[in-house]
C-alpha cells in the first residue's frame, strides 16, 4: 500500500524567512504533485514532477524530487503572508491497480501560517 | 481553458433526499474523478472514470452513484446520506490516467451538509 508522509503538519513562518516542506512515499512512483489548498476552497495544482531530478520554481516556491530517494521537497524562499495555506504533496499510484489506472494518493497536508 | 465547473458550489439536503452534484470539463479530458475530504483531511479517491466507464470504484457506499453521461460530463447522485456524509466533494479531470502527464484540475468543490 502506497503511503505518503509530510512534515511538518503545521508550520509557523515568520515573513522573510526560509523553510522546506517534506514529501515521503513509500513504494515506487515517478510522478509526484504539490497542491495549494485556500480555507474552504479547492485544490490549486503547484507542480508536476516527472522524473527524478527534477527541480521546478514559481516564484517563491522550489519543488524538488529524488525517486531514488523517494522524496520530495517544497521549498519557500523569503515568505510572505500571501502564501498561508495548506500544500499538499500527492504520488500517483498506479501499480495498485495493475498499470493500467491511476490515483493520487495525498499526504495529510502541511498547514502553513505566515506572520508578519 | 483549464477549468473544471463543480455545481452546485453549497448543498444541504435532508437524510431522505436525493440530489446530484454535478462536474464538467472542456478539456477533451478522458479520466475523471470523484474526491471527499472532510474538514482538516486530504481527499480520498471515490470514483475514477476513465473514456466513461467506471473504472474505479474505493468501496464507496451505495447511496453515492456516479454517472458520466459523456466525456465532459461526471455527475454523483446523492440518496438517504448520513450526517457523516457532510464533506466537501471534488471533481477532477486529467487527460490520462497511468501513463504520461496525468497533472488533474480540481474543481471548486461542492460543500455538502446533511442534516
Amino acid at each position: 500500500e502506497l503511503k505518503v508522509e509530510q512534515n511538518p503538519l503545521f508550520l509557523s513562518m515568520q515573513e522573510g524567512k526560509n523553510y522546506t516542506i517534506y514529501c515521503n512515499y513509500s513504494t515506487t512512483s515517478d510522478r509526484l504533485y504539490w497542491y495549494r489548498q485556500d480555507p474552504g476552497k479547492s485544490l490549486e495544482s503547484l507542480f508536476v514532477l516527472l522524473s527524478n531530478g527534477a527541480v521546478k520554481q514559481e516564484g517563491r516556491l522550489m519543488a524538488s524530487l529524488d525517486t531514488k530517494a523517494r522524496l520530495s521537497t517544497l521549498h519557500i524562499t523569503a515568505a510572505v503572508h500571501d502564501l498561508s495555506a495548506t500544500y499538499f504533496c500527492a504520488v500517483l499510484n498506479y501499480e495498485y491497480y495493475g498499470g493500467s489506472q491511476g490515483n493520487l494518493i495525498f499526504g495529510k497536508g502541511t498547514k502553513l501560517s505566515v506572520k508578519p | 481553458d483549464t477549468e473544471v465547473t463543480q455545481t452546485p458550489k453549497h448543498l444541504v439536503m435532508g437524510m431522505t433526499n436525493k440530489k446530484s452534484l454535478k462536474c464538467e470539463q472542456h478539456m477533451g479530458h478522458r479520466a475523471m474523478y470523484w474526491y471527499k475530504q472532510k474538514a482538516k483531511k486530504p481527499p480520498e479517491l471515490m470514483f475514477v472514470y476513465s473514456y466513461e466507464k467506471l473504472s474505479i470504484n474505493e468501496s464507496v457506499p451505495s447511496r453515492f452513484s456516479p454517472e458520466c453521461p459523456n466525456s465532459s460530463l461526471l455527475n454523483l447522485h446523492l440518496h438517504a446520506l448520513q450526517p457523516e456524509d457532510s464533506a466537501l466533494y471534488l471533481c477532477a479531470s486529467s487527460q490520462g490516467t497511468a501513463l504520461g502527464n496525468t497533472e488533474a484540475f480540481f474543481g471548486q468543490g461542492t460543500r455538502l451538509t446533511v442534516v
